[in-house]
């Protein structure tokens, strides 16, 4: 069974600083892995894939991640925090040979000025 | 905007009422997907659509909720006999042949009273 954990419910940083929302995974084959970000009464916005190749991939706003096969984590990350940032973000998986997307809890970024 | 669009956007009804949501996703993707999410919680898988065929619903789904995608194309997520449980935001994805990652709509937000 397919498996999505977010360790942490909030993560705060100040704006400037790095930031890192941590995810880590569980799925019977090779993992598709995304990352989207939902801001308030909104759907879910799609940020950035790892398929195949690369270990660090980029997407939107800045934002990139990495792909940890051996710790089987898929990392978000962005070297500079903005305020605009902030909003609750999810780590999603899905088998390569299957249809269905698993979602992670979320986690909430608040990004401080 | 994704492109997925959703309606209605709210929709307060009173327990043990009928409500019926309807999903028009970007054309040409032919799988749609139904989400439940609640407050503080991630996208919980409800049902999926390979065309008009309904393939996979989620043991969430009571005999309460019904979904069609006729003709493969728009699709309508019902529910008989509302429940306060039920009150929560109900998300429609799709995804093409194409594409790995699903496209999110606004979501419908369920308020039973």
């Amino acid at each position: 069974a397919q498996s999505v954990a977010q360790p942490e419910d909030q993560v705060n940083v100040a704006e400037g600083n790095p930031l890192t929302v941590k995810c880590t995974y569980s799925v019977s084959g090779n993992p598709y892995l995304f990352w989207y970000v939902q801001y308030p009464n909104r759907g879910l916005q799609f940020l950035l894939k790892y398929i195949t190749g690369d270990n660090l991939v980029k997407g939107s706003y800045g934002f990139e991640a990495e792909f940890n096969k051996s710790q089987t984590s898929f990392h978000l990350k962005k070297p500079s925090a903005l305020v605009s940032d902030s909003a609750l973000y999810f780590c999603a998986v899905r088998d390569t040979g299957g249809f269905k997307t698993i979602f992670g809890a979320g986690t909430r970024l608040f990004v401080k000025a | 905007d994704t492109g997925v669009s959703q309606n209605p956007r709210h929709k307060i009804t009173k327990r043990g009422q009928n409500v019926t949501f309807r999903c028009d996703p970007i054309s040409e993707h032919n799988r749609l997907y139904w989400y439940r999410q609640t407050l503080g919680q991630g996208p919980e898988f409800l049902t999926y659509f390979q065309n008009e065929a309904q393939l996979e619903k989620s043991r969430l789904l009571s005999d309460r909720f019904s979904a069609e995608r006729p003709k493969g194309s728009f699709s309508t997520l019902e529910i008989q006999r509302t429940e306060q449980g039920d009150s929560a935001m109900y998300l429609c994805a799709t995804r093409g042949n194409m594409n790995t990652e699903a496209f999110f709509g606004q979501g419908t937000r369920l308020t039973v009273v």
